[in-house]
């Protein structure tokens, strides 16, 4: 079955340095990969979708990149700030629609 | 517009009793799906709909949940009879085009 892991359960770096999530999935091709923010108590909020063609999006401060070969997809946020503490969900399409989520990343940046 | 809205925002129940979560998404949205989300499990999908009609079910854990979804603004996830395992935070996020899913602030359930 498809499996999703995000490398790390906790981040945690400095105001103004980059931030770099991992997402890494196993026994899938998804057509396109999505990062979500997730605060407490709060649902997800749509970031990036990113396809199987394209290499890298961005969008402001981040950036989303995509290796179907290492099956792996990078999420950077620059320049981090406090606001930017929450934490990030990778997910994968599955048949055309659904998605399976991973477990996520909480960043913590600090001032 | 006001976004996916859910209620209730909480439920407490005792092991037994049916539950019933309730979701209005955003309108002109042509999918819904329904997750829940444990600490242990993550993010989970349990069933989705495309106009009115499931699509996939198969993350529904067993024949004690049910979704319903009579129109295009209101869908039902029902559990019955609920059991203390069922303890989780349930979403419902509707969708315009089956990619990008809007969320809705969630319903927290603790059953007894």
């Amino acid at each position: 079955s498809q499996k999703i892991e995000q490398n790390s359960e906790a981040l945690n770096i400095q105001e103004g340095k980059t931030a770099t999530l991992t997402c890494n999935y196993t026994n899938y091709s998804p057509a396109y990969l999505q990062w979500y923010r997730q605060d407490p108590g709060r649902g997800p909020v749509f970031l990036l979708l990113i396809r199987e063609n394209e290499k890298e999006k961005r969008k402001e401060r981040l950036k989303v990149t995509f290796d179907t070969t290492l099956k792996q997809s990078l999420f950077h946020i620059t320049a981090s700030q406090p606001a930017d503490s929450a934490t990030y969900l990778c997910a994968l399409e599955k048949a055309g629609t659904a998605l399976i989520f991973g477990k996520g990343t909480t960043l913590s940046v600090s001032s | 517009d006001a976004g996916v809205i859910q209620s209730p925002r909480h439920e407490v129940t005792e092991m037994g009793q049916e539950v019933t979560l309730r979701c209005k998404p955003i309108s002109g949205h042509d999918y819904l799906f329904w997750y829940r989300q444990t600490m242990m499990r993550g993010l989970e999908l349990l069933i989705y709909f495309n106009n009115n009609v499931p699509i996939d079910d198969s993350g529904m854990p067993e024949d004690r949940f049910s979704a319903k979804m009579p129109n295009a603004s209101f869908s039902t996830l029902k559990i019955q009879p609920s059991e203390p395992r069922d303890s989780a935070v349930y979403f419902c996020a509707s969708s315009p085009e089956g990619s990008e899913q809007f969320f809705g602030p969630g319903t927290r359930l603790t059953v007894l």
